[in-house]
Formats: structure tokens, C-alpha cells, sequence
């Protein structure tokens, strides 16, 4: 199974600030790499799709970068219904795995 | 527009079964993959299976292999996950949730490279309770 790892685990930051999150895999997953945004009480969202493609409806401060083993997610100019949990997903091979997830909090 | 919807919370007794439904519309049920995911209390979504209604064939993860059974029914575009021998471990949120990759035949039931789950259910909490 490919693992994913995510770092930090958690992050606080302000409204206005950028903040940016990383995932690793355990083998090259070429561009296979999605980012889903996640608020308790609701049902995960899509952001981006293979490594760096917005997904439609998703602002655009949201971008996507990296290939091969090593990714990230940044979120630039933060706003108030941004603080959430982020979790990658490679879906190169079954089964799909998750990272673990970054929380995302006010500071 | 596709619309995922699940059925409602179950509570379930240990050792018992509970089957829980993911009904898609707005599209074609055959030819799109539905996986399952769990989040359980503290931790973090993971990869339950899915099944591509085309072909019939679910794909397990390994850990839920002993636990887990996942079907299509054509007829009311709607794929069950039942969940059997019910410890307290179950006890979590399950999501179902649909890509836009359209399988065919050309395609041998293996799931696609590129398929990002984009349309979500609602979620569906199991409780594992005495």
C-alpha cells in the first residue's frame, strides 16, 4: 500500500495569511494526488485534482503544486471559512490512502 | 446535477450487521466508481472500498477485508456497504462518495488512476452499542 504522510498535523494561522501544507509519498504516484477540505458536521469537498488542477467552484487563493513523491496545498489569504482539516489522497493504485490530515486553526 | 445521498445513523449490537446505502442520481449509475470511506472518532478519513457498478467486482482495503461487504444494485442505483461481527471500532462516520472518470468496458474493472472523489454523501453515523 502507498502511504501518504502530511506535515504538521496542525497549524494555526490568521485570516489574511497564507499557510501551506505538505504530503509525501511512499513511491512515485506521478500526478495522482487530490486535496479535499474537511469541517465537522459536513461532508468532504474536493479542492484539487491531480496535483494542481482547481477543482470548479473552488476559490482560487487555493493552489496546488508538486509530482512524483512530493506535493503541497497552499492557501493563500486566508479567510474565516478556511480554518478546517486538509487531507491528500493518491489514487496511482488501490488502495486509496489517505494523509492523516492537517488541521487548520485561528491563531 | 449528481446528488449522493445515504441512508440514516444506525446503531448496531456487537456481534451484530449493519447495512448502510449510497443512492446516486443525476447521472449513470453503471459507469462511475463509488467508494466508501470511514472517520472515525480522532482520526483521519480512510479508504473502506469501492465497487464500479459496471462490473460488479468490489475492491476492499486489506484492514476492512473480514469486515466489509459492498454491492450494487442496478435497478435503484444504489450501492450497500454492510458491516458484519460489529465491534466498538466500528463506530465511526461512513462517507460514500462518486468520481466523473466514466468506466467502460475497455477499462477491465480496474479502478482509474484519475479519479478524484468528487461528489460526496452526506455521511452516515454507525454507533456500536449494548
Amino acid at each position: 500500500d502507498i502511504q501518504m504522510t502530511q506535515s504538521p498535523s496542525s497549524l494555526s494561522a490568521s485570516v489574511g495569511g497564507t499557510v501551506t501544507i505538505t504530503c509525501r509519498a511512499s513511491q512515485n504516484i506521478e500526478y495522482y494526488l487530490h486535496w479535499y477540505q474537511h469541517k465537522p458536521g459536513k461532508a468532504p469537498k474536493l479542492l484539487i485534482y491531480t496535483a494542481f488542477s482547481l477543482q470548479r467552484g473552488v476559490p482560487s487563493r487555493f493552489s496546488g503544486s508538486g509530482s512524483g513523491t512530493d506535493f503541497s496545498l497552499t492557501i493563500s489569504s486566508l479567510q474565516p471559512e478556511d480554518f478546517a482539516t486538509y487531507y491528500c489522497q493518491q489514487s496511482y493504485s488501490t488502495p486509496r490512502t489517505f494523509g492523516q490530515g492537517t488541521r487548520v486553526e485561528v491563531k | 446535477q449528481v446528488q449522493v445521498m445515504q441512508s440514516g445513523a444506525e446503531v448496531g449490537k456487537p456481534g451484530s450487521s449493519v447495512k448502510v446505502s449510497c443512492q446516486t442520481s443525476g447521472g449513470s449509475f453503471l459507469n462511475y466508481a463509488i467508494s466508501w470511506m470511514r472517520l472515525a472518532p480522532g482520526q483521519g478519513l480512510e479508504w473502506v472500498g469501492g465497487i464500479i457498478p459496471l462490473f460488479g467486482r468490489p475492491s476492499v482495503a486489506r484492514k476492512f477485508q473480514d469486515k466489509v461487504s459492498i454491492t450494487a444494485h442496478k435497478s435503484t442505483s444504489t450501492v450497500y456497504m454492510e458491516l458484519s461481527g460489529l465491534t466498538s471500532d466500528d463506530s465511526a462516520l461512513y462517507f460514500c462518495a462518486r468520481g466523473e472518470k466514466e468506466y467502460d468496458f475497455l477499462t477491465n474493472g480496474e479502478f482509474g488512476t484519475d479519479d478524484a472523489f468528487v461528489f460526496w454523501g452526506q455521511g452516515t453515523l454507525v454507533t456500536v452499542s449494548s
